[in-house]
């Protein structure tokens, strides 16, 4: 059973850069699956970030492009996002994700619980 | 890039009413859709991949139906667990946009 397990700074000031931290248990992040970063401001809908390989490789959202940067941590099984030059509209519960491709189908199978980051001074 | 919408944006209804959510898309997706349902404080689950295809683990209450452009999500008979909010998302190739989503309350 594969866990996913945000961590990082709760919160954040404005201009500042949000960092988050998901940790993989019950699977490798070298497996043949995307990872994912996905957010939902309070009351409203999700919506995604960002996704990375175990190579590096990188999509991101273009409305979030110039402020996103992903990277994946093999040894410590674990990946990470920043976001630069936050204002009260990235506050969000941001979420990690797997992103599974299982023959010609596509989906998040695996969730964090989330975590709440709030943009304050 | 692909817009995704829902309607109704909320509903209500009963226990054991027959529920149905529609999705669409701002181009073709072919069957290249996803439904999750979200609890409060609670990360979104899968329940259909693929438009029509059922999660295992999930109640076969629940289906879908629809390609290219408009998709329907199904309840058939409602249950109490199953008042949530309801979200599609468009698969295949990023961004893997999300439509706003549908609450489904009680009457």
């Amino acid at each position: 059973q594969v866990q996913l397990q945000e961590s990082g700074p709760g919160l954040v000031k404005p201009s500042g850069t949000l960092s988050l931290t998901c940790a993989v248990s019950g699977g490798s992040i070298s497996s043949n699956n995307w990872w994912n970063w996905v957010r939902q401001p309070p009351g409203k809908g999700l919506e995604w970030i960002g996704e990375i390989y175990h190579s590096g490789s990188t999509n991101y959202n273009p409305s979030l492009k110039s402020r996103v940067t992903m990277s994946v941590d093999k040894s410590k099984n674990q990946f990470s996002l920043k976001l630069n030059s936050v204002t009260a509209a990235d506050t969000a519960v941001y979420y990690c994700a797997r992103w599974i491709m299982v023959g010609t189908t596509y989906y998040f199978d695996y969730w964090g619980q989330g975590t709440l980051v709030t943009v304050s001074s | 890039d692909i817009q995704m919408t829902q309607s109704p944006s909320s509903l209500s209804a009963s226990v054991g009413d027959r529920v149905t959510i529609t999705c669409r898309a701002s181009q073709s997706i072919s069957n290249y859709l996803n439904w999750y349902q979200q609890k409060p404080g609670k990360a979104p689950k899968l329940l259909i991949y693929a438009a029509s295809s059922l999660q295992s683990g999930v109640p076969s209450r629940f289906s879908g139906s629809g390609s290219g452009t408009d998709f329907t999500l199904t309840i058939s008979s409602l249950q109490p667990e199953d008042f949530a909010t309801y979200y599609c998302q468009r698969s295949y190739s990023t961004p893997f946009t999300f439509g706003p989503g549908t609450k489904v309350d009680i009457k």
